[in-house]
Parts: C-alpha cells; sequence; structure tokens
C-alpha cells in the first residue's frame, strides 16, 4: 500500500532563516506531488505541483521554491522566511492522469518568530 | 473563476444526521471529493463521487450530487463524536492541460454534542 510521510511535524525558526521540508511516498511510481499551505483561516492553497523529476508547476508567486530531486522525493524550501510563511503545510500525492483523488500527509506546523 | 463555498460551522448532537453543504462552480468537474481533517492533522480522504452518479452510499457516508445546480452534499448518519472534525468539499478545476487540480472549500467545522 501507499505511503506519504512529511518532516519535520513541527518546526519554529527565526525570521531570514532558510527553510527545508521533505515529503517522501513509498508504494506507487511516477506519482503527482502537491504542497499545500493552510493558514488560520482553514482554507487550503496550492503551492506547488509536479508531474515529474524535475518538473515543478508553481501557483502563486512567493517565498517559497519546491524541488523534486527523486521521483518519489518533494521538497519545499525557502532562502529567508518571513513572518507572513507561518501556517500549516502539506504535500499530497496522487496517481498520473486527470482527476485521480489526493492523499495527504499529517502536514507540517511550521511558526515564524 | 473557481470556487467552492461551504458554510463554516454545524453543530448536531451525537446520534442525529449531520449534513454538510457544497456549491461548486465547474461544472466540467469529473470527480467532486470530501475530506475530513481532525485537529492538528492531514486531510483524510472519506469518499469522492464521479460527476454521472447522483448519489453513493458508503455505510455512515451518503454523498448527493445535483449537477444542476452545481451542489453537493454529505450526509453522516447517527453522527458519533469521533466526526467532530472540518469537512472539506473539493472539486477538479481542468485548466484546459492535463492536469486538473483540486479547489478546496474553505471548510465545515463539525461539532458534535454528546
Amino acid at each position: 500500500s501507499q505511503t506519504i510521510h512529511q518532516w519535520p511535524a513541527t518546526l519554529v525558526q527565526p525570521v531570514g532563516s532558510p527553510l527545508s521540508l521533505e515529503c517522501t511516498v513509498e508504494g506507487t511510481s511516477n506519482p503527482n506531488l502537491y504542497w499545500y499551505r493552510q493558514a488560520a483561516g482553514r482554507g487550503l492553497q496550492l503551492l506547488f505541483y509536479s508531474v515529474g523529476i524535475g518538473q515543478i508547476s508553481s501557483e502563486v508567486p512567493q517565498n517559497l521554491s519546491a524541488s523534486r530531486p527523486q521521483d518519489r522525493q518533494f521538497i519545499l524550501s525557502s532562502k529567508k522566511l518571513l513572518l507572513s510563511d507561518s501556517g500549516f503545510y502539506l504535500c499530497a500525492w496522487s496517481e498520473t492522469g486527470n482527476a485521480q483523488p489526493q492523499h495527504f500527509g499529517d502536514g507540517t506546523r511550521l511558526s515564524i518568530l | 473563476g473557481e470556487d467552492v463555498e461551504q458554510s463554516l460551522f454545524l453543530s448536531v448532537r451525537e446520534g442525529d444526521s449531520s449534513v454538510i453543504n457544497c456549491t461548486y462552480t465547474d461544472s466540467s468537474s469529473t470527480y467532486l471529493y470530501w475530506y475530513k481533517q481532525e485537529p492538528g492533522a492531514g486531510l483524510q480522504l472519506l469518499t469522492y463521487i464521479f460527476s454521472n452518479m447522483d448519489m453513493k452510499q458508503d455505510q455512515r457516508l451518503t454523498v448527493l450530487l445535483n449537477k444542476k445546480d452545481k451542489h453537493l452534499s454529505l450526509r453522516i448518519a447517527d453522527t458519533q463524536t469521533g466526526d467532530s472534525a472540518i469537512y472539506f468539499c473539493a472539486e477538479i478545476f481542468n485548466y484546459g492541460g492535463s492536469q486538473g487540480n483540486l479547489i478546496f472549500g474553505k471548510g465545515t467545522k463539525l461539532s458534535v454534542k454528546p
């Protein structure tokens, strides 16, 4: 069966520090991968998605970037964190193809001080 | 633009039925989804319905789809305290390419009172 892992579960970082959140998927090949942010208002905002190694689509301009160095690894990064980057970050995967359900990791709670 | 609307709160008594409603905008959506999020956790896929169906039942969950009105509902029978969570409705929004992305509502917080 397929599993998705995100780490760390919680992170407290100072303003201006770098960020690296990692997400890996097991039990499937060539998945679509997604990064979402969930702010205090509870809505989910799609940040990035990837349909293959090295292929990243950005949905909103921001202080963050994403990379997919391996088929089942998706990394969310920032060179310098802002206060507004605080939130709950969720990684998800789906099978290749249109209209496939997405399956979420447990999320990372990021607090910027 | 694409939008998914849900009421933000619902409160029911244990044992009653809960009905969570959602409206969406993309008439070409092929699948519509319901996710559940417990406090501090990720989203769990509860159920989904294909757009050519009117109803789907899965144990205590019933999904109704009215394509004409672009209205989706999730009914939870015999609601339990463990059903307390935020429920998200989501539609696939097709940008015209091969990749359809999920558009989520803001979520309905279900509170179940004993």
